[in-house]
């Protein structure tokens, strides 16, 4: 049974360009949820999506970010218009389909992007 | 909003003493969840504490949840050096995780 798998693992991006990052969870999940991580720093919320459905983004950033989880194929996390501050590890999580805070999230390797 | 800590930031421990982090919420949990992050890694989960006053141990790590549900703690017993890592606690927030800002533990062989 495959992980939670994401790409690319490794993204370089130049200042103004869009950043797209995968995300296919495990076999059976519906939940997602995508968090950033800064060097040495903890994990940020971004956002929780199910099938079709963002259920809650209130750790997304207003402008420049969005999310998708499509009912066929990977969710996707899109960073329009990348600044050097958006460099940072983007980690995808996936849980069964109960109450996220109560099922134990498995996560992906992360994608770590860099804007240069 | 509701925020999690955790002390010590860091941790430097010689090879077989203890370790311990302490995760403080700002608000009562319904349950407190355990993750440790390899250096380069990603996070991992390693237990869910659900009771009041709930102890649990796998092998050299023992976790607690305190009776007030807003606080946890988790014990290494004679470090190693594949304990090196972040340890992170996370609490529910409606339909989400918050997590904790994170322990760092170095351990010296």
């Amino acid at each position: 049974n495959a992980g939670v798998m994401q790409n690319p693992r490794h993204l370089v991006r130049r200042r103004g360009q869009e950043a797209r990052l995968r995300c296919s969870p495990m076999k059976g999940h519906s939940h997602v949820y995508w968090y950033r991580q800064l060097p040495e720093e903890g994990l940020k919320f971004m956002v929780y999506l199910q099938k079709e459905n963002i259920i809650d983004e209130s750790g997304m950033p207003k402008e420049r970010f969005s999310a998708e989880f499509p009912k066929e194929g990977p969710s996707i996390l899109r960073i329009q218009q990348v600044v050097r501050g958006d460099s940072a590890a983007y980690f995808c999580a996936s849980s069964l389909q109960t109450s996220g805070g109560w099922n134990e999230q498995f996560f992906g390797p992360g994608t770590r992007l860099t804007v240069l | 909003g509701q925020q999690v800590m955790q002390i010590p930031q860091y941790q430097h421990v010689q090879e077989g003493e203890d370790f311990t982090t302490y995760c403080n919420s700002s608000t009562t949990l319904s349950n407190i969840q355990w993750y440790k992050q390899r250096p380069g890694g990603h996070p991992v989960f390693l237990i869910q504490l659900v009771k009041s006053g709930e102890v649990k141990k796998q092998k050299r790590l023992t976790f607690q949840f305190g009776e007030a549900k807003k606080n946890s703690s988790l014990h290494i017993t004679a470090t190693q050096t594949t304990d090196v890592g972040t340890y992170f606690c996370a609490g529910p927030n409606t339909d989400k995780l918050i997590f904790g800002t994170g322990t760092r533990l170095q351990v010296f062989p």
